[in-house]
């Protein structure tokens, strides 16, 4: 099993939309959490970043943490084609060995 | 402010060779991480140099390595390449790194193909 899990997809959804990203893990040790967005042929952009369990909203983005369940998220809302990228989630914690996940290619169609 | 670069952009190498990439962190950034993205094994992270000593690394055969030079510039190098050495290589700055390091910004990549 590999520490951090996450759907490689494609999820393809239509403009406006609500889209829901995800990643499982299994090292109870980590605490920081983050959430990268990566165009083609670019490098990762960090989005997102929560320390341990809780929501962290920015514009259209929603970060959300839960320790408990070893489950993180992020939520867009109104989604636009501008969105479609492939979405990385990151973390660590008790070393600084930031451990990602494979990452979700996301598809906004018009 | 000028962000991460990264020389060069793409590189064709073949086996057995060596590689030399160069990362320039963003003004003011201490830390410098390097990174491997593939499609198979994603994004995995090699090492951290700040003030030019190597503060943590991955797991990562000897034949890659790194260094920082004073102005926070940083540089890897893969010896005897191999086929399975082709990958996106990523170079990470931050202010200090560390755990629950600042943010971290990312080059755009150097493209390294092994034929």
């Amino acid at each position: 099993q590999k520490e951090v899990e996450q759907d490689p997809g494609p999820l393809s959804v239509p403009e406006g939309a609500i889209v829901s990203l995800n990643c499982t893990y299994s090292n109870s040790a980590f605490q920081y959490f983050m959430w990268y967005r990566q165009y083609s042929r670019k490098g990762p952009e960090l989005l997102m970043y929560t320390y341990s369990s809780g929501n962290k909203e920015d514009g259209r983005f929603t970060a959300q943490v839960d320790k408990s369940s070893k489950y993180i998220s992020l939520f867009i809302r109104d989604s636009q084609p501008s969105d479609s990228a492939t979405y990385l989630c990151a973390m660590w914690g008790g070393s600084y060995i930031p451990t990602f996940g494979r990452g979700t290619s996301l598809i906004v169609h018009p | 402010k000028a962000g991460v670069t990264q020389t060069p952009r793409y590189l064709i190498k073949t086996r057995g060779q060596q590689v030399t990439l160069s990362c320039s962190p963003i003004s003011g950034h201490r830390s410098v991480s390097w990174y491997q993205q593939t499609p198979g094994q994603g994004l995995q992270f090699l090492f951290e140099y700040f003030s030019e000593t190597q503060r943590n690394k991955g797991n990562f055969p000897g034949r890659f390595s790194g260094r920082q030079f004073s102005n926070s510039r940083s540089e890897m190098n893969v010896s005897t390449l191999e086929l399975g050495d082709s990958a996106l290589y990523l170079c990470a700055s931050s202010l200090a790194g560390g755990q629950g390091s600042n943010e971290q910004f990312f080059g755009p990549g150097t493209r390294l193909t092994v034929l």
